[in-house]
């Protein structure tokens, strides 16, 4: 168990459709980042957020937008969707000052049709 | 671009052997570096971490890491079918916090 939960954890969108997935992480974990991970890939950086803050992203348009929360969780929103969206979108928390431990959620299934 | 590569596989192996996986990765600045376990339809979890070169070792997985080469491995000695797994090496970008970058994995298959 790593203490963060995600919902939800699995999911079928049609093309063009919004969808926010959400992540609760453990108290003190006030930094979190969002990975897409598509079939037979690794994991890929969307973004990260320090308190409340979004101050890394990777190569993901802006459709793909983030929240993050004072009671550690936070949400990933993805806007028009697209068929190429469908993957698993997994949440990492860490704790402050310990970035290269963090600790990942069980993922949500996204599947577009 | 920041890249860490992997072969995809499936690498084989006998059980009881030893599997051997493979990384390298492009940022020379890189300093922390990672092993993960993936079993399908689950979130990556942590094997191993090392951050200095050389060898780490923990029960029957050992680390090895050349930042010269720009080079990453890992060992999975005395291999069990449990162990059949994607293994995926990630690389943290230490200038961006939390910024990890994974290769695309190696399937292992164990062989009873």
């Amino acid at each position: 168990e790593t203490g963060v939960t995600q919902s939800p954890t699995h999911l079928i969108k049609t093309r063009g459709q919004q969808v926010t997935l959400r992540c609760s992480s453990q108290s003190g974990h006030n930094t979190v980042s969002w990975y897409q991970q598509a079939l037979g890939q690794g994991p890929q950086f969307i973004f990260q957020y320090y308190r409340e803050e979004e101050n890394g992203r990777g190569n993901f348009p802006p459709r793909f937008s983030g929240l993050q929360f004072p009671n550690y969780s936070s949400e990933l929103n993805v806007n028009a969707l697209e068929l190429d969206d469908s993957a698993l979108y997994l949440c990492a928390s860490s704790i402050e000052g310990d970035g290269n431990t963090i600790y990942f959620g069980e993922g949500s299934w996204l599947t577009v049709v | 671009q920041k890249e860490v590569e992997q072969n995809s596989g499936p690498l084989s192996v006998p059980e009881g052997a030893i599997a051997s996986l493979n990384c390298t990765y492009s940022d020379r600045v890189s300093q922390s570096f990672f092993w993960y376990r993936q079993y399908s339809g689950k979130s990556p979890e942590l094997i191993m971490s090392i951050y200095s070169n050389g060898d780490k070792e923990d029960g029957r997985f050992t680390a090895q890491l050349n930042k010269a080469s720009q080079y990453v491995s890992l060992l999975i000695r005395d291999s069990q079918p449990s162990d059949s797994a994607t293994y995926l090496c990630a690389v943290n970008i230490f200038w961006s916090g939390q910024n990890f970058v994974f290769g695309p994995g190696t399937r292992l298959s164990v062989l009873p």
